[in-house]
């Protein structure tokens, strides 16, 4: 089975519209991250939310956490062109510290 | 702000050789990873270490790969003998704490095998 499947795989905006990104997950989980990877580029931590949290604010960025349906969703405001990256969701499960990675969505804003 | 640093940015080597690829982790962090990500699919999780030892590895990090942290700042992934599908982005992370704690990337190495 798969760890972090985001959707959609892409996305599509125009700037200043909301991006909106899901994750799922199959099993329990210390917390979920997400990542973002500009084209060829390194990872780069955007939030992390605990499983004992239920939404956290960074910014621009929403992230919530659903651990009975073991999903997660990230949501950009505002977007702008600058935004368009690969977000990847990330889970850490119980007792472990690998993190284990999505497919990501590739999001483009178009200016 | 202190950063994950990986030389080189890219490697190529021929099939059968032998590379190693180099981290300096975020100098106070204790827990070190190495990722790879093969062109076009996810991240995927290789070794873990801490405390002078793996603490973690997976399916992938088989008796071709060794991990070492020589120095006290240093942290390299040596692959024995490459082969062609070992060619991928390898990203090495650190993080102060264990479970829990958020990883910081580097920029990874490009390592094509021809």
């Amino acid at each position: 089975s798969q760890q972090g499947e985001e959707d959609p795989q892409a996305l599509s905006i125009q700037e200043g519209e909301n991006a909106t990104m899901n994750c799922s997950y199959k099993t329990s989980i210390n917390n979920l991250q997400w990542y973002r990877q500009n084209s060829g580029r390194g990872l780069v931590h955007l939030i992390l939310i605990r499983s004992n949290e239920r939404e956290k604010h960074s910014g621009r960025l929403r992230v919530t956490l659903d651990t009975s349906k073991k999903s997660s969703s990230l949501l950009i405001t505002a977007s702008r062109a600058a935004d368009t990256a690969s977000y990847f969701c990330a889970t850490d499960e119980s007792g472990n510290t690998p993190l284990v990675f999505g497919k990501g969505t590739r999001l483009s804003v178009i200016a | 702000e202190p950063e994950v640093t990986q030389t080189p940015s890219h490697q190529v080597t021929q099939m059968g050789q032998e590379v190693i690829l180099r981290c300096v982790p975020i100098s106070n962090h204790l827990y070190f990873y190495w990722y790879r990500q093969i062109l076009g699919q996810k991240v995927e999780f290789l070794v873990s270490f801490y405390n002078n030892e793996i603490s973690e590895k997976s399916e992938i990090f088989d008796d071709q790969f060794s991990v070492e942290r020589p120095d006290g700042s240093n942290f390299t992934l040596k692959i024995r003998s490459t082969k062609l599908e070992d060619s991928a982005m390898y990203f090495c992370a650190s993080s102060l704490r264990g479970s829990g704690g958020i990883q910081y990337f580097g920029a990874g190495t490009r390592l094509s095998v021809l």
